[in-house]
């Protein structure tokens, strides 16, 4: 089945300790991404990734890194998580970004992160 | 900067009523537009893609109309039932440094009662 998957869904954690979010496609699509979604802000995106070792800001970056090494995968990371990154994350993905940008975005099942 | 609006936030109806859902984008140079469907804590849910060149897509009991010079688009909902009670988000894919970018609204919370 064509799915994107992540880990863990649900996740507590308290100010400083390091995390990761992981998150892999099965459908060898090139671009991913990531994006939190706050009430009343809606989905912003974090980072993305045209494809292996390409990776760029998205519209909220700061306290967030991500790393594309296998097509399928696109961990995020939070070195130090703070309170106001507690969330609900998606991870994304299509078969192209590219310029035409006609491809649909599938998105995962969401990470609720609370950072305490 | 694209902004996208979505009209209304929050709607309620009475099963098997017909309705229509709002989505408006301030810069017409789009790729596509999407419509998702999410339910409480879970993830999003592809409903229908419109490309820039389409005027509009059906899939069963919905149907979305894109009209790009205008920056709008809605989702038609016929003969709701009380399983369509979700939140309804637009999203439109425009240009960006990276190729294109997803900008997303803030939704339609749709309640239908039985």
């Amino acid at each position: 089945e064509a799915q994107v998957t992540q880990n863990p869904r649900y996740l507590i954690t308290v100010t400083g300790k390091k995390l990761t979010v992981t998150c892999s496609q099965n459908m060898n699509h090139e671009y991913m991404s990531w994006y939190r979604q706050d009430p009343g802000l809606g989905l912003r995106q974090i980072y993305y990734s045209m494809n292996v070792e390409v990776t760029d800001k998205g519209d909220v970056p700061e306290g967030y890194k991500v790393s594309r090494k296998e097509k399928r995968n696109f961990p995020l990371i939070l070195e130090s998580p703070s309170p106001n990154q507690t969330s609900l994350y998606f991870c994304a993905s299509s078969l192209h970004s590219g310029v035409a940008g006609e491809y649909e975005q599938y998105f995962g099942p969401g990470t609720r992160l609370t950072v305490t | 900067k694209q902004e996208v609006t979505q009209i209304p936030a929050a709607l309620s109806v009475p099963e098997g009523e017909n309705l229509v859902l709002n989505c408006s984008f301030t810069d017409s140079a789009i790729y596509n537009l999407q419509w998702f469907r999410q339910d409480p804590g879970k993830g999003l849910t592809s409903l229908l893609l419109i490309q820039s060149s389409q005027r509009e897509q059906t899939s069963g009991r919905l149907n979305a109309s894109l009209d790009k010079s205008s920056g709008r688009s809605t989702l038609y909902i016929a003969a709701s039932q009380p399983g369509d009670s979700a939140t309804y988000l637009c999203a439109v894919n425009s240009r960006s440094l990276g190729g294109s970018r997803l900008t997303f609204g803030e939704g339609t919370q749709l309640t239908v009662n039985p």
